[in-house]
This record gives structure tokens, sequence and C-alpha cells, in this order.
């Protein structure tokens, strides 16, 4: 079983470009959330699906896109990559949005913009 | 919107001593309190949670306050030990789908 998985583990991208980021979940978890992490910032939630078919914004959404085609896949694009959105991002899953279900979070990856 | 202030931001304590994280939050409606420790490199993963209809939860050499009048929940590590050594974030929820995290409490555990 393999959780929650990432890809690319790492990325450095010229401004401008547009990138896609992937996460796969394998434990049949009806919510999915993508999370950006920043030195002194924490965790901060960009986008949000609770179930397939269906998104919501976070905190952090401006420049991101999500797309939940399917429960087990929920990819974020950069259309156009900026240097601000130098992070690290986290995938994160739970059995469903309840508020007491707890979020598992992917391996991360590590993008860098230029 | 809910905001989670948390500190302190670093925390070093000799092996076997206490530590203790603390967070606020602001917006009393928010009902469910998780903590996460991320280890360097590595993922969040959740270590002890708590519902705000509980004033405190323990597991084995952890546990967690709230209060909720004031609007502050603590994490309580006892007998630490150096594999304790991690970034901290707590976090609070207010409805579903939607975790505010901390900025993280850096906890060393000298040996």
């Amino acid at each position: 079983i393999a959780g929650i998985t990432q890809a690319p583990t790492s990325q450095i991208l010229a401004a401008g470009r547009r990138m896609t980021l992937r996460c796969t979940q394998d434990m049949r978890h009806n919510a999915m959330y993508w999370y950006r992490q920043d030195l002194g910032l924490g965790l901060r939630l960009i986008h949000y699906s609770n179930t397939a078919g269906t998104t919501g914004k976070g905190e952090v959404p401006d420049g991101y896109s999500v797309s939940r085609a399917n429960t087990d896949d929920f990819p974020l694009t950069l259309a156009s990559a900026v240097p601000s959105q130098t992070s690290v991002y986290f995938c994160a899953s739970s059995t469903d949005g309840g508020t007491y279900n707890e979020q598992f979070f992917g391996p991360g990856t590590r993008l860098t913009v230029l | 919107g809910e905001n989670v202030e948390q500190h302190p931001s670093t925390l070093s304590v000799q092996e076997g001593d206490s530590a203790v994280i603390k967070c606020t939050y602001s917006d009393s409606a928010s009902n469910y309190f998780p903590w996460y420790k991320q280890e360097l490199g590595k993922r969040p993963q959740l270590i002890i949670d708590i519902r705000s209809n509980v004033g405190e939860k323990k597991d084995q050499r952890i546990a967690v306050t709230l209060n909720k009048t004031a609007k502050h929940f603590s994490l309580h590590i006892t007998e630490t030990q150096p594999e304790d050594s991690a970034v901290y974030f707590c976090a609070a929820s207010m409805s579903s789908y939607k975790l505010i995290f901390g900025s993280g409490t850096r906890l060393l555990v000298r040996p």
C-alpha cells in the first residue's frame, strides 16, 4: 500500500513556465488538500476537494488551480510560475471532509522558481 | 477568518525535561485542534488531537489541554527524548475541510 504519493520530488522551474504537481492516493479517501509550507509560516491551505468532481479555495489560492476528475488524483497546476511560489508543497487526504478526520500527508514536492 | 498563533518558535530542552508549546486561536467556533509532528525532511504526521467538548487528552508522554474560554490550547511532552526533536504544528478547524495551522515550533532535545 503506497498511501499518498507526490511527483516530482523536487523541481527547478523558470518563471513564467507552467507546472503541474501530481498527487495520488490509494486509500479511497474522499477529501484531498494542497498546502504550501514556507519557513516561519507553517502550512497554508491552497485548495481542497471534498469529493471527486468538486473543489474549493483555501487561504492562498491565487496563481494555482486544481481538478478532481476521480477519487485518487488531485493535481495542482501553476499556470505561470512566479518566484514567490518557491515553496514545499504537500498534498494530503482524509476519509472525508468532516472536521474530526485525520489528514494524511504526502512526502512533499520542493519547487524552486527562478 | 480563523487565525492561529503558536509560541515559542524554537524550544531547547534537556533530555528528560518537559516541553510545552502553546497556541491561541481567534474564532470561538473552532472545535477541533490537532497537533502534527514533522521530522526534518519528512511529512507532517498527526500525533494527538482534541475536540472542543474535552478539556484534556493524554497519550503516553504526550498531552494536550484546551481552554475554550481563553481560546488557547497547549501540547505537553514529558520525559523528552532525542527522538522528540522535530517541528510541531498546532492547528484549528471550525468547519469541514479547512485546517488553519500555526507557524510551528522547532523543538530540540539535548542529550
